[in-house]
């Protein structure tokens, strides 16, 4: 099984900041990877997929790159409304879906 | 604008059964593939089955094979999550979420599973 690893595991930012979490493959996964933003009791939303696309309706301060074993999802100047946990999440055609421990981003 | 929308959440013992039901809007549904994704309490999440379109094929994840049946219904916009033999750690918020492009687009709200005696 390919193993997901997202670090790190907790950021303390500030509003403004420029923010990166890297989310890292024991395999090659090619682009299918995307990224997702969660806040408590809510469903997560999808943000990026297939590595790069911004999902339609996302603000354009996050932003996705990376291929084959290593990604980064960035968020250019962190909002209020951007303090949440982000998972990254794998497909592979078997098919399965294998998501990331999580990031939590606060202040 | 797609909604999705779970149902059939509740108190089970261990050793038990529950239905769950997420009923669809906004999309075609009988073009739609669809999942269900659970959350522990304070935990990470975890794709737990897929349905294609037509019902075939369908997959699940090792945690819950022999144990959970997923199905659908296109006449009523719905699919199901028949779980059987609950355990403690099935414990959990499960989500239906469409996919497209390898990534879960849209969601329902959740609804909550607690297994405990």
């Amino acid at each position: 099984d390919i193993q997901m690893t997202q670090s790190p595991s907790t950021l303390s930012a500030s509003v403004g900041d420029r923010v990166t979490i890297t989310c890292r493959a024991s395999q090659s996964l090619g682009t299918w990877l995307a990224w997702y933003q969660q806040k408590p009791g809510k469903a997560p939303k999808l943000l990026i997929y297939r590595a790069s696309t911004l999902q339609t309706g996302v603000p354009s301060r996050f932003s996705g790159s990376g291929s084959g074993t290593e990604f980064t999802l960035t968020i250019s100047s962190l909002q209020p409304d951007d303090f949440a946990t982000y998972y990254c999440q794998h497909y592979n055609s078997y098919p399965t879906w294998t998501f990331g421990q999580g990031t939590k981003v606060e202040i | 604008e797609v909604q999705l929308v779970e149902s059939g959440g509740g108190l089970v013992q261990p050793g038990g059964s529950l239905r769950l039901s997420c009923t669809a809007s906004g999309l075609t549904f009988s073009d739609s593939n669809l999942n269900w994704v659970r959350q522990a309490p304070g935990k990470g999440l975890e794709w737990i089955s897929y349905i294609s379109p037509s019902s075939d094929p369908i997959f699940y994840a090792d945690s819950v094979k022999g144990r959970f049946t997923i199905s659908r219904d296109n006449a009523k916009n719905s699919v199901f999550l028949q779980m059987n033999s609950l355990r403690v750690e099935d414990t959990a918020v499960f989500y239906c979420a469409t996919v497209r492009q390898g990534a879960f687009d849209f969601w329902g709200p959740g609804t909550l599973v607690t297994v405990s005696s």
